[in-house]
């Protein structure tokens, strides 16, 4: 089942913070953060395994809740390079990703 | 290293045409997954396959679409036949471990079906 993402879609300045949110219906296993730049392939960003997990890549992060079965990403200080849609993927107790349908973002000069 | 390559990159076909899209996957990645994209529905996983064998195919549309991977490093996604409502981008990914790992996902093939 696809896990929702909100907002759909933020414009920032740059320098400003944004937080993107994944939440699912179902239990969640691990969730992975990926990005995708305009005609491009989506790119990893980090996986979170265990609730109450947070990480750090750079200026970006995200934490993970299992007991609410959502996970946030949040963007500090943005840069122009940020923009793109980010995808949150929920892992089950399976193999597959189920993906939400991304929140575009764009960071503006 | 190269990493996930994908053909063809582009396809326009017509309605009743059989497509074929390849992949093939990192070296040494033992799990492949195909999924699609499109405005409306996002990135939906069709299929993947874990050391050559396929382990869920429930996201696979219709009768239409199917999926081999002969070996470990080539596989095809077959639509046959055609129809406008396929036009998307196909990515294939792979991964060393099918769970819980980095996937690294192809340029992408741009199907449309006229």
């Amino acid at each position: 089942q696809q896990p929702v993402q909100s907002p759909q879609a933020v414009i920032l300045r740059e320098g400003e913070d944004a937080v993107i949110n994944c939440s699912s219906s179902k239990a969640l296993y691990s969730v992975h953060w990926y990005r995708q730049k305009h005609g491009e392939a989506p790119v990893f960003l980090m996986i979170l395994l265990k609730g109450g997990e947070q990480k750090g890549h750079d200026k970006i992060s995200a934490s993970f809740n299992e007991k609410k079965q959502q996970s946030s990403l949040y963007l500090t200080a943005s840069q122009l390079s940020y923009s793109g849609t980010y995808f949150c993927g929920s892992g089950d107790s399976g193999y597959a990703l189920n993906f939400g349908k991304g929140t575009s973002l764009l960071v503006t000069p | 290293d190269a990493g996930v390559i994908q053909s063809p990159r582009h396809e326009v076909t017509e309605m009743g045409q059989e497509v074929t899209l390849r992949c093939k996957p990192i070296s040494g990645h033992n799990s492949l997954f195909w999924y699609r994209q499109t405005m409306m529905r996002g990135l939906e996983l069709l299929i993947y396959f874990n050391n050559n064998v396929p382990i869920d195919d429930s996201g696979m549309p219709e009768d239409r679409f199917s999926a081999k991977m002969p070996n470990a490093s080539f596989s095809t996604l077959k639509i046959q036949p055609s129809e406008p409502r396929d036009s998307a981008v196909y990515f294939c990914a792979s991964s060393s471990a099918p769970r819980d790992n980095e996937q690294f996902f192809g340029p992408g093939t741009r199907l449309t079906v006229l």
